[in-house]
């Protein structure tokens, strides 16, 4: 069976340093893997997505991602954040028609 | 492209009525998912549908919950009679696939908004 497991569930980092967002998915095998973003009273917007090309992944936005298939993970960065950055991410792996939606990480940009 | 279109966009209810939510996915895409969000449970699944036909119904809370796509343009979510505990906000997602849905990216309804007082 698949899962995520997105590590923090907020993460608080002042506008202009670095953002991580942690993600790590247990499969037995490569899923697709896509990063979604919620902003306040929004619907989800996709991000990026990892569909086994490249492994390092740039989305919109400034943000970017990397698969690291040792230890499964795919982790969410960007060098600058902006208070606009200010919103929930998910992480969704999903494969053979599961689809499978994190608990979320609400990133707070402080000024 | 108009997006994926869901209303209406609030709904404010009293228990034991019936609530109708509606969704009409992106020109094409095949496949069609409706979600719900609340802050205890974060987001879940709730249904599925490709070509029309549901897939996977297993997140369904419940009998009063059921939803049906009677063509590629619309889609129900209804809930008979609803209770306190349904107030959530429901997104509707469509994708397009030829092979599962599980490659795609979806694109989400801006979300109906419920109230059950």
């Amino acid at each position: 069976a698949q899962s995520v497991t997105q590590l923090d569930s907020h993460v608080s980092v002042s506008e202009g340093t670095p953002v991580l967002l942690r993600c790590n998915y247990s499969s037995s095998y490569s899923p697709s893997l896509f990063w979604y973003v919620q902003h306040p009273n929004k619907g989800l917007q996709l991000l990026l997505k990892y569909t086994s090309a490249a492994t390092l992944v740039k989305g919109i936005n400034g943000f970017e991602a990397e698969f690291k298939k040792s230890e499964t993970s795919f982790h969410l960065t960007k060098p600058s954040a902006h208070m606009s950055d200010a919103a929930e991410y998910f992480c969704v792996p999903n494969r053979d028609d599961k689809i499978i939606f994190g608990k979320g990480t609400r990133l707070h940009i402080l000024p | 492209d108009a997006g994926v279109i869901q209303s209406p966009r609030h709904e404010v209810t009293e228990m034991g009525q019936e609530v109708t939510l509606r969704c009409k996915p992106i020109s094409g895409h095949d496949y069609l998912f409706w979600y719900r969000q609340t802050m205890m449970r974060g987001l879940e699944l709730l249904i599925y549908f490709n070509n029309n036909v549901p897939i996977d119904d297993s997140g369904m809370p419940e009998d009063r919950f059921s939803a049906k796509m009677p063509n590629a343009s619309f889609s129900t979510l209804k809930i008979q009679p609803s209770e306190p505990r349904d107030s959530a906000v429901y997104f509707c997602a469509s994708s397009r696939t030829s092979g599962g849905p599980s490659s795609y990216e979806q694109y989400f309804g801006p979300g109906t908004r419920l109230t059950v007082t």
